[in-house]
Parts: C-alpha cells; structure tokens; sequence
C-alpha cells in the first residue's frame, strides 16, 4: 500500500523558516517525481515546487520562486520542502504528493497534508 | 506560468443530472491534463489523466475530453456521492498549474 505521511508543519511567524518533510513507502521512491502541493483553508489547490526521480528537474510555482527549496533523499525514502521568509499567505495544508511516472505526471497518490500557520 | 480557468466556479444539480465543467489553458497543453475530485477533509483523488483516459477504479460515470487548450470532464449521472470539488490540472510544463475549481452543490 502507497503511504505519504508528511511532517514539519506548525505555527511559526512572518520572515521565518520551516523544512518540511514527506517520508514515504509501499512503492520505490526513485522510480518517481514528486510534488508539493498546497490549500490555504477554504481555498482551492495551488501547485507549489515538484522534481523528477533523478532529481534533475525541479520546478516552483511563481509565488515561491528564490524563497522555497525542494528536494529528495532516495536513499531515505524522503521528500523535503525549506521555505524561507515565510508569508502570511502562505498559510495552507500542504500535500506531498506522487506523480505517476518519473516526470510531470498526473499526481497518483497523496499524503494528508501538514498545516502551516503563519502568523505574528 | 499557464492559466488555467475553470467554469462555472459552481453549480447546483440533482442526482441523475448530467454535469458538464470546462476547463481552458492560456495556452496549447496538448493533452497533459488530469482532473480530480476533492471532498471536504479529504486529499483530491485522480478521476481522469491525459485529458480523456479514466484512472483506473473510477466509475465510467465519469469522462474527459480536449486537447490543445480546451477540456471538458462530464459526470453522466450524478450521484450522491459525486457531489464534490473538482480541479483541472496541466502538467505539460513547469510551473505546473491548477484550475479554481468548480464546486458541485445538491440542488
């Protein structure tokens, strides 16, 4: 069975940093991309950064670019996310999800999300 | 990035309906769109992949066409448990993007 259990998630104040984690199982992670994507509550899906298997394709959304980071640990079986100077509108359950092939794919599996609350 | 717009934003029917939801790109994805369906607290889940091909489980209900810049997911027969968000998603190039989602209330 495909698991995704995501962690690091919290409360945590304007202009600061936070590492999300995503650690995985039931599948080989290296075969796949990987994705984060996240809901501000109430509100609809916003893709957020994704990397292929190899790690050799990485993408972010606009309002993420210069302040997040994505990336892998293979051997780990692990998924990260460090945002740096956070925003208020970043506030949102944010989902590591796996696509369906080692590039852009459709996104298969999900995990439950992790919130992040950013507020002063 | 690519914009995607999604219409209506909602709508309300009953069960046995036949529901209709586009979805438009600002521009060509040829067919590297998938739809998904959300339900309240829960994580979205595939419905359809490559514009038009159904992910496997779903009910056959449930259909997808277009290419190029214009899609469309049709729920034949809605059901009670169809009522849900759904999403468009282009994954033909970074930055991937979704729709607004459409919202489909019990009338």
């Amino acid at each position: 069975e495909v698991q995704l259990v995501e962690s690091g998630g919290g409360l945590i104040q304007p202009g600061r940093s936070l590492r999300l984690s995503c650690v995985v199982s039931g599948f080989t992670f290296d075969d796949y991309a990987m994705h984060w994507v996240r809901q501000p509550p109430g509100k609809g899906l916003e893709w957020v950064s994704g990397i292929s298997s190899n790690s050799r394709s990485i993408g972010y959304a606009d309002s993420v670019t210069g302040r997040f980071t994505i990336s892998r640990n293979n051997a780990k079986n692990s998924l990260y996310l460090q945002m740096n100077s956070l925003r208020t509108e970043d506030t949102a359950l944010y989902y590591c999800a796996k696509a369906s092939g080692s590039h852009r794919d459709k996104l298969e599996d999900w995990g439950l999300g992790t919130l992040v609350i950013v507020s002063s | 990035a690519i914009r995607m717009t999604q219409s209506p934003s909602s709508l309300s029917a009953s069960t046995g309906d036949r529901v209709t939801i586009t979805c438009r790109a600002s521009q060509g994805i040829s067919n590297y769109l998938a739809w998904y369906q959300q339900k309240p607290g829960k994580a979205p889940k595939v419905l359809i992949y490559a514009a038009s091909t159904l992910q496997s489980g779903v009910p056959s209900r449930f259909s997808g066409s277009g290419s190029g810049t214009d899609f469309t997911l049709t729920i034949s027969w809605l059901q009670s448990e169809d009522f849900a968000t759904y999403y468009c998603h282009q994954y033909y190039s970074y930055p991937e993007t979704f729709g607004q989602g459409t919202k489909v209330e019990i009338k």
